[in-house]
């Protein structure tokens, strides 16, 4: 099974601050169809997964622009350019690359 | 809009089973794969399985192999989660999500397996 580590678990940041969690898999995400299924989701507390950005870089109908993803092969990572309050939450990263899919452990983003 | 609603869940004893329900809206169900996706109390996010659009491709999670089945009518636009000898570590909350990549997500359904 791929295995994604998140890095850090915990990111206490200031309003209007960037933010940057990293995700590693333990084995390339690049599919033999050329795609790299690579997905960041945000969980606000109380509320179902909400999908951010697929395949690295996409985002999501209605996400902001102040999130951004990049990164390829087993290094990822997702930006948050300047925090608002409505992004305090847990963020995971999700490989769809191989079966079983796998999930990040989750990083909790709160304000300072 | 898109719309995700699961049912089905409740309160179990070991080895019993539930058939948990996830009815979509708002796109074309008949195109696209779908997952269950579950969360225990407080933890992180577990897949569980995936079925193709067609409903023939059905791939599982180890811990729930053998035991849930996960199927789709796509005449009513519905996701299924068959859960058969369930165990105590088998309650969470259980999600349906759109497509591969995660698209969207339903309010999930709490299955607890308690004695």
């Amino acid at each position: 099974d791929i295995v994604m580590t998140q890095t850090p678990l915990s990111s206490p940041v200031t309003l209007g601050q960037p933010a940057s969690i990293s995700c590693r898999s333990s084995q390339s995400l690049v599919h033999s169809d050329g795609n790299t299924y690579l997905s960041w989701l945000q969980q606000r507390p109380g509320q179902p997964p909400r999908l951010l950005i697929y395949k690295i870089y996409n985002r999501f109908s209605g996400v902001p622009d102040r999130f951004s993803g990049s990164g390829a092969g087993t290094d990822f990572t997702l930006k948050i350019s300047r925090v608002e309050a409505e992004d305090v939450g847990v963020y995971y990263c999700a490989q769809s690359t191989q079966i079983p899919h796998t999930f990040g452990q989750g990083t909790k983003v709160e304000i300072k | 809009q898109v719309q995700l609603v699961e049912s089905g869940g409740g309160v179990v004893q070991p080895g019993r089973s539930l058939r948990l329900s996830c009815a979509a809206s708002g796109f074309a169900f008949n195109t696209l794969p779908m997952h269950w996706v579950r969360q225990a109390p407080g933890k992180g996010l577990d897949w569980v399985a995936i079925i193709s659009y067609h409903g023939i491709n059905k791939y599982y999670a180890d811990s729930v192999k053998g035991r849930f089945t996960i199927s789709r009518d796509n005449s009513k636009n519905t996701l299924y989660l068959q859960m058969d000898s369930l165990r105590l570590e088998d309650t969470a909350v259980y999600y349906c999500a759109r497509d591969h990549d995660y698209l969207n997500w339903g309010q999930g359904t709490l299955v607890t397996v308690s004695s």
